[in-house]
Parts: structure tokens; C-alpha cells; sequence
């Protein structure tokens, strides 16, 4: 079965740094998430990607967030200075339709803890 | 409010028994919607779609009133293996919003 695949799989980082997550969709998939959970809360929207732009962001989606697919393949999440509060399990999602077509398929997450 | 709105639990039930989740919604632009199982620490994983006739796949029952803007989910004979977190999860336009989910723990 087709997965989307993220790394790493548990990054610790020191407040301030920038932090980048990886994340490959599934192959011929054409739109791309990213959420974010922070523990014991729910799974929160940050951002979706089609056609090389972001289509929609979340207001936690600010100037420190960005996004990527720098090669076709990968599709990246950046932080560039990371707050106590981004702790969390980023969960990047793809899927190959719009609109409830078909599902979303996430990967196992990246655990993010800043110190 | 809001934009998905889920009871969040726990609910603590014996095997065998049933159990039903409700979910509303409050954007009646949204437009498909979904069940989601999540176990702890681990990421979502789709259950069900719903659709407006209502559907059923094995022991879950899944229904939609849009006029209420209100989503079910049904799960008959539950097992053990049914412990996990329930997702509402909603689409509206690119963004695919989450219930903050429904804790279900069976026990023996």
C-alpha cells in the first residue's frame, strides 16, 4: 500500500533554530497538508499545497512557517525560529483529488520538541 | 464555535455493546465529511466518508443530516480493538478540518 513517508521521526532543537520536516507524498498525488497536534489536543490545520502554491493556511500558518516541494518529490515544512509552543507531532497529509474525492492519507508524523 | 464540535468522552463501554458519536458542524459550505480513527501517538487513519444517504461498512454506520449540519457514526458489537480516538473531520474548500475527537475505550 502506497505510505507518505516523513522524516524524522523525532527532531529536538533548541528555541530560536530553524527546523525543516520532511515529508514524501504518496507518488501521484497532486495536494499536500500539513497539521500539526500538540500532545493531548487535537489535530489542527496549518496549511494545504496544490500546484506548486499554497491554496489555503491557518492563522497559526505565520511569517515563521513555510512551505516547499523543491523537487517534485519532497514536500518540506519549514520553522525559522522555533517557540516552546511549536512542540508537537507535525503530520503531513497527500492526496490525489480535491474536494472529498478521495482520502487523505497521512504519514506517521515527525515529533518536534524545542527546549 | 467551533467549526466541528464532538463530544469528547471518554465513553467506557463493554464489549459487544453499541456506541454512537455526534459530530456538528457549523459551516454550511462545507462540503464532504469523514471519520477518522486515531490511535494514541500514531496519525489518523480514515474509518469511513459519509454521505448523505448514509453508509455502512461492517459493524460502523455512518450518517449525515445536512439540514441540521449534524454527522453520526454508529459502531456496532464493538471490540476490544475499537478503542481509539474518533475524528469528525470536515472539508470546506482546501481545508480539511479536524473534530478534536471522541475517546472510546472498550473494556472486557
Amino acid at each position: 500500500e502506497p505510505e507518505v513517508t516523513q522524516t524524522p521521526s523525532h527532531q529536538v532543537t533548541q528555541m530560536g533554530q530553524e527546523v525543516i520536516l520532511r515529508c514524501v507524498p504518496i507518488s501521484n498525488h497532486l495536494y499536500f497538508y500539513w497539521y500539526r497536534q500538540i500532545l493531548g489536543q487535537k489535530v489542527e490545520f496549518l496549511v494545504s499545497f496544490y500546484n506548486n502554491e499554497i491554496s489555503e493556511k491557518s492563522e497559526i500558518f505565520d511569517d515563521q512557517f513555510s512551505v516547499e516541494r523543491p523537487d517534485g518529490s519532497n514536500f518540506t515544512l519549514k520553522i525559522r525560529s522555533t517557540k516552546l509552543e511549536d512542540s508537537a507531532m507535525y503530520f503531513c497529509a497527500s492526496r490525489d483529488r480535491g474536494l472529498g474525492a478521495n482520502v487523505l492519507t497521512f504519514g506517521a508524523g515527525s515529533r518536534l520538541t524545542v527546549l | 464555535r467551533k467549526e466541528v464540535e464532538q463530544d469528547p468522552g471518554p465513553f467506557n463501554v463493554p464489549e459487544g455493546a453499541t456506541v454512537a458519536f455526534n459530530c456538528t458542524y457549523s459551516n454550511s459550505a462545507s462540503q464532504s465529511f469523514f471519520w477518522y480513527r486515531q490511535d494514541c501517538r500514531k496519525e489518523p487513519k480514515l474509518l469511513m466518508s459519509v454521505y448523505s444517504s448514509g453508509n455502512e461498512d461492517g459493524r460502523f454506520t455512518a450518517q449525515l443530516n445536512r439540514a441540521s449540519q449534524y454527522i453520526s457514526l454508529l459502531i456496532r458489537d464493538s471490540k476490544l480493538s475499537d478503542s481509539a480516538t474518533y475524528l469528525c473531520v470536515v472539508e470546506r474548500a482546501s481545508k480539511i478540518i479536524f473534530g478534536s475527537g471522541t475517546r472510546l475505550s472498550i473494556r472486557p
